[in-house]
Parts: C-alpha cells; structure tokens; sequence
C-alpha cells in the first residue's frame, strides 16, 4: 500500500518562528489533505490539496503531485499552533495517514 | 452547516462489556469513514460505507466490531466484547462523493479497563 512519511516527527521552535512540515507519499493519489490536531484531540482540516499552491492567513500549502510530496508552511507562529499535524492522502477512497509531526510553539 | 458528530466523547468500560459509537455525517454526504488511532500510533483505517452499504470493511480488526448505517443516515460502531487493546480514539468523517475532501468528528475516546 501506499506508503505516507512525515518529517520531522517532532519540532519545537520559539513563538514567532516559521517551519516547514514535510509530507512524502510513495505513489500517485487522488487527493492530500492536512489536518491539525488540537490538544482537545479534534482534527480541524487545514488544506485540500492535491496539487498546487493554498494560502489561509499564516498557513500555506504547496503540493507537487508529480514529485510526490506536499509542504506545510507555518509562519509567526503562536502557541496556539501547537499539536500534532498530519497529512493524509486518498487512493481508491480510502484515506492514508502520515504518522504526523508534533509542533510544540514555546511561548 | 454542522460539521460531523460523534457521541459520546467520551468511555470508559470493562473488559468484556459491550460500547456503540455513533457518528453522524454531514448531512448530504453519503460517505462515511470510521477510523481509529490506537495507543498514539497511527490513525488506521477501519471502514467505509456508500450510503447504506459497506464499500470497504477491510481495516475491521476482527469480528468483535460490527458497523451499520441503517437508512444511509448515521452510523454506529458497536465493539462486543471489548477487549483491552480496544483502547483509543475513534473517528469518523465523511465526504460528499468518493476521494474529494474529507471531515472528521472530534472522535470518542474508549478506554476499557
């Protein structure tokens, strides 16, 4: 099956930092999605996007589907940013998840 | 437009004793998704229901768990009985047609003791 890799597994980084949260998968797919999970343990959706380039506010997404992977950009990070984010991508209707990173923002 | 719902958040039961989840969908999308993560490994998937039917049960880690989606509407997750290793969060999302955007509840945390 499809295999997801996400890197790095764990980040710590200063209030104000940016990153960049890596997604490789091993072969095509129909969609990727990244999602990040609360400290509440809820999994908020943060893009779809399966090719290109999104843009919400300090996030942006960028996914090169021929390349097969997507980055996750964080900028000015607050310690609400904190969690584990995860990326998953779609083949034949089901969804694969990455193992995710764990972002801890120190205030 | 209300997102996905499960119920309850939250469980805590016996080795042995028997839990239903449910999972309402968003209202409009016939595909619904059950996953779980167990003791903070990865989110696996379990199965995935097109309306009323089962399109793919091959995740069900054995015959302990039944699904059903009676009518196409919500869907409940029974466990019987429930085992230790059963322990972790559940999930449930849906989407409006196959491979397009998926939303997940907030998921049910079982813990059996």
């Amino acid at each position: 099956g499809i295999q997801v890799e996400q890197s790095p597994p764990d980040l710590i980084l200063q209030e104000g930092a940016n990153s960049t949260l890596r997604c490789n998968f091993s072969d095509s797919v129909n969609n990727l999605q990244w999602f990040h999970q609360n400290p509440w343990g809820q999994l908020i959706n943060l893009f779809y996007i399966p090719s290109g380039t999104k843009q919400n506010g300090r996030l942006s997404a960028t996914t090169v589907a021929t390349e097969r992977y997507s980055l996750l950009y964080i900028s000015s990070s607050q310690t609400t940013d904190s969690g584990v984010y995860f990326c998953a991508v779609t083949r034949d209707d089901k969804i694969i998840f990455g193992k995710g990173t764990r972002l801890h923002i120190l205030p | 437009e209300a997102g996905v719902t499960q119920f309850p958040s939250h469980s805590v039961i016996e080795k042995g004793q028997t839990v239903t989840l449910r999972c309402d969908p968003i209202s409009g999308h016939d595909n619904l998704y059950w996953y779980r993560r167990v003791m903070g490994k990865e989110i696996k998937f379990l199965l995935h229901f097109v309306k009323e039917s089962k399109q793919d049960e091959s995740g069900m880690p054995n015959n302990r768990f039944l699904a059903e989606r009676t009518g196409g509407t919500y869907s409940t997750l029974k466990v019987q009985p429930a085992e230790l290793e059963d322990s972790g969060v559940y999930f449930c999302a849906s989407s409006r047609q196959m491979n397009t955007e998926a939303f997940f509840g907030q998921g049910t945390r079982l813990t059996v003791v």
